[in-house]
């Protein structure tokens, strides 16, 4: 499969701990999002890369979140003290150099936090 | 005002109806337009992309103007398993190509 691949599916944790996921973008792929996406809203950027260098963060993106491309490859989305608020479906997408041909989304990951 | 707005709906229409969403964008420098499909607890799919000179791919018709600042989806002959929702999207302008995305139209489609 040579799609955008995201891990964990599912997450449930406990109010204050942390979490972490990670996305895997289509290879040849060299931008990369995450997206956060709650009920009945659409998808909502909160940050950027471009191979390693992480280019933009959206306002949403607290102290609390952290995210990395270390090699330009793979990504991941660091949650610190979570809060309830923080529930939602976290998107990871991919394109191409030329960005005007659309996004792949991964599967997602959804954050329950009791 | 947001970047991107859309009727949430929800638009119940009879199988083989031709229903039409619309949305407007509130940046006129937006470049590229999209319509992605949303079924329900899974990710967005990228349906089409939205040109000035108008697109068809089968039973769906894109259309984008600028002058008015909105973008349309039309679907013919709706199928039961078009029921989904329809997320409209445009680019930013700040040259991270990132896309803003609309709340989202629910479409049913019943028998």
């Amino acid at each position: 499969d040579t799609g955008v691949s995201q891990n964990p599916r599912h997450k449930i944790t406990k109010r204050g701990q942390n979490v972490t996921f990670r996305c895997d973008p289509i290879s040849e792929h060299n931008r990369l999002y995450w997206y956060r996406q709650t009920l009945g809203q659409g998808p909502e950027f909160l940050t950027y890369f471009q191979n390693e260098a992480q280019l933009e963060k959206s306002r949403l993106l607290s102290d609390r979140f952290s995210a990395e491309r270390p090699k330009g490859s793979f990504s991941t989305l660091e949650i610190q003290r979570t809060e309830q608020g923080d529930s939602a479906m976290y998107l990871c997408a991919s394109s191409a150099q030329a960005g005007g041909s659309g996004y792949t989304f991964g599967s997602g990951t959804r954050l329950t936090v009791v | 005002r947001k970047e991107v707005e859309q009727d949430p709906g929800p638009f119940n229409v009879p199988e083989g109806a031709t229903v039409a969403f619309n949305c407007t964008y509130s940046n006129s420098a937006s470049q590229s337009f999209f319509w992605y499909r949303q079924d329900c607890r899974k990710e967005p799919k990228l349906l089409m992309s939205v040109y000035s000179s108008g697109n068809e791919d089968g039973r769906f018709t894109a259309q984008l103007n600028r002058a008015s600042q909105y973008i349309s989806l039309l679907i013919r002959d709706s199928k039961l398993s078009d029921s989904a929702t329809y997320l409209c999207v445009g680019s930013s302008t700040s040259g991270t190509y990132k896309y803003i995305f609309g709340t989202g139209t629910r479409l049913k489609v019943l028998a």
